[in-house]
Parts: C-alpha cells; sequence; structure tokens
C-alpha cells in the first residue's frame, strides 16, 4: 500500500522567509508519479508540478522549486522569499504508476502555511 | 470552458437524511472520482468510475453509493447521512491516456454538514 507523509501540520513565516514543506512517502511499484497541489482559502485545488520516479532531477519555477531524493523517498517543496499571497494549504500527493491504478491519487494530510506580513 | 462542476456548493442535512452530490465534466473524460477532504487528513477516495456504467470502492466507500449512468455525470449518494459525513467533497476527472500520470481536474468542492 501506498502512503504520503506530510510532517508537518502547520508553518508560519514572516514574509521574505523560505520555506521547506516536506513529504516523505512510501510505494512498491518502481513506476511512481509525485505531485504537489496548493489549496488557498478559496477552497479549490491548484496543480503546482508533477515528477515521475525516474526523473530525480531538481526543478525550480519562480520562487518554486521541488527537490525529489529516491534514496530517502522525499520530494520537498521551498518558496524562497515567501509571500501572503503562498500562505495555503499544501498536499502531497502520490500516484502508481500501473495502468491499474486508474490515476487514483493518494495525498498526504496537508501542511498549513500562513505567511505574515 | 465549464470542467469540472460540482453541484451543491453547500448543504445542511439532519442525521438520517439523504442527498446526493452532483458531479459534471464537459471534457469527455474517462475516468472519475470523489474524494473528501477532513482537517489533519488530507484528501481519501471514496468511490471512482473508469467508465459509463462502472464503479469502484476507493479508500473510505462506507455509508455513499455512486453511479455513472453518463459519462459526464458522476453522483455521490448519502442514503442516511451521520455527523462523521460532515466534509468537504471533491470530485475530479481525467483522461485515460493520461490518468496514470495523475492529470486529475478538480471540482471546486462541496462542503456538507451533517447535524
Amino acid at each position: 500500500a501506498q502512503k504520503v507523509t506530510q510532517a508537518q501540520t502547520e508553518i508560519s513565516v514572516v514574509e521574505k522567509e523560505d520555506v521547506t514543506l516536506d513529504c516523505v512517502y512510501e510505494t512498491r511499484d518502481t513506476t511512481y508519479y509525485l505531485f504537489w497541489y496548493k489549496q488557498p482559502p478559496s477552497g479549490e485545488l491548484v496543480f503546482l508540478i508533477r515528477r515521475n520516479s525516474f526523473d530525480e532531477q531538481n526543478e525550480i519555477s519562480g520562487r518554486y522549486s521541488w527537490n525529489f531524493q529516491k534514496s530517502t523517498s522525499s520530494f520537498n517543496f521551498t518558496i524562497t522569499a515567501s509571500q501572503v499571497v503562498d500562505s495555503a494549504v499544501y498536499f502531497c500527493a502520490l500516484s502508481e504508476g500501473r495502468g491499474t491504478s486508474y490515476g487514483k491519487l493518494t495525498f498526504g494530510q496537508g501542511t498549513i502555511l500562513t505567511v505574515h506580513p | 470552458n465549464a470542467g469540472v462542476t460540482q453541484t451543491p456548493k453547500f448543504r445542511v442535512l439532519k442525521t438520517g437524511q439523504s442527498m446526493t452530490l452532483l458531479c459534471a465534466q464537459d471534457m469527455n473524460h474517462e475516468y472519475m472520482y470523489w474524494y473528501r477532504q477532513d482537517p489533519g487528513m488530507g484528501l481519501r477516495l471514496i468511490h471512482y468510475s473508469v467508465g459509463e456504467g462502472t464503479t469502484a470502492k476507493g479508500e473510505v466507500p462506507d455509508g455513499y453509493n455512486v453511479s455513472r449512468l453518463k459519462k459526464q455525470n458522476f453522483l455521490l449518494g448519502l442514503e442516511s447521512a451521520a455527523p462523521s459525513q460532515t466534509s468537504v467533497y471533491f470530485c475530479a476527472s481525467s483522461n485515460r491516456d493520461t490518468a496514470n500520470t495523475g492529470e486529475l481536474f478538480f471540482g471546486e468542492g462541496s462542503r456538507l454538514t451533517v447535524l
């Protein structure tokens, strides 16, 4: 069975601080996909990134960066120079790559990020 | 371009009442899903469907029924609502060809309160 753990329930930072959200996963599959979603106060789920299990390259998109390490089964998310608009709940999720997985996602518990001005 | 639409957005029920949540997608997606979101537990899969006329149980199916009579619609039913079903419900859909890479499209959520 697959599992995603986000140990940080809540994080509070002051604007312009850097913040890292941790994600640790478990799966027996060799092919899988990892995701980060953002849920702002308005409630919708916003897709941020997808990474497949064969691509361990780190990715940077503006102030966002992701560090994928298969050796530690982690897929951490860093926001550089945080802004108030980054305040949201962030979810890490896992999808197994088997055809019979039908795209089902296993989500972590979520991390509530609050950025204070 | 509506995407995934959930109806209703908010509902308050009394224990024992029944109701149906409707999810409609206009992207001709084969796969559809119902998740519930609870504080500290993330989103958990209730039921899903891989095609018209087919449904399957997810992680937390008890107390819910679903139907997929039309490809574009996925209904989630609560026959006898319980306070434990107070939650935010999300519907999602995906194309069969991209489903395994997790290209899910989510609705805006439906907040259900059971008193």
